[in-house]
């Protein structure tokens, strides 16, 4: 079965430093990977997926993402994190039912 | 294109009362997932639609369904509320393009409260 986990319920960074938001998968065959963010009273927003090609992938907002194929890893990155950035964040995997499996969440907050 | 439309936003049931809400996808999606959003559970995948068939389904009781009209807008209905069922319902509509993924974009959600 495809699954996902966030390891960090929080993470609290200050403005201007760069940002981690870790997520670890567990999958057969290729996954296809992403991560999502939800701000307070609103749906869900995509950021950036990982298909195939580039272990790097570049998504909205100056988010980025390293697959890590050994450490089964999708982090999600951002050089210089901002106050408006804090938010609830989501890592997710396609699985074979047609949906998606999402990790716990981790709440990051950007402090000024 | 306007995004995935869910209605009502908010809800207010008591328990044993039924609920439905409903989803309108983004023009050209054939394809409606539904997911629970709790603080305790997190996401949870539901059930999913496609030409007016359910295609998948989560793990949950009976009380959930769904179902799509031809227009591919979805309904969620919850009969017999329970407290627990208090959450925020997320749609999602996706081309279903048959790659193996789909693509899904998310409404903003019904935040339902049962008293």
């Amino acid at each position: 079965a495809q699954s996902v986990a966030q390891p960090e319920d929080q993470v609290n960074v200050a403005e201007g430093n760069p940002l981690t938001v870790k997520c670890t998968y567990s999958v057969s065959g290729n996954p296809y990977l992403f991560w999502y963010v939800q701000y307070p009273n609103r749906g869900l927003q995509f950021l950036l997926k990982y298909i195939t090609g580039d272990n790097l992938v570049k998504g909205s907002y100056g988010f980025e993402a390293e697959f890590n194929k050994s450490q089964t890893s999708f982090h999600l990155k951002k050089p210089s994190a901002l106050v408006s950035d804090s938010a609830l964040y989501f890592c997710a995997v396609w699985t074979g039912a047609n949906n998606l499996f999402f990790g716990t969440g981790t709440r990051l907050t950007v402090i000024p | 294109k306007a995004g995935v439309t869910q209605t009502p936003r908010y809800l207010i049931k008591t328990r044993g009362q039924q609920v439905t809400l409903s989803c309108s996808p983004i023009s050209g999606h054939r394809s409606v997932s539904w997911y629970q959003q709790t603080p305790g559970q997190g996401l949870q995948f539901l059930f999913e639609y496609f030409s007016e068939t359910q295609r998948n389904k989560g793990n949950f009781p009976g009380r959930f369904s769904g179902r799509q009209f031809s227009n591919s807008r979805s309904e969620m209905n919850v009969s017999t509320l329970e407290l627990g069922d208090s959450a925020l319902y997320l749609c999602a509509s996706g081309p279903s393009t048959g790659r193996s993924y789909n693509e899904q974009f998310f409404g903003p959600g019904t935040r339902l409260t049962v008293l």
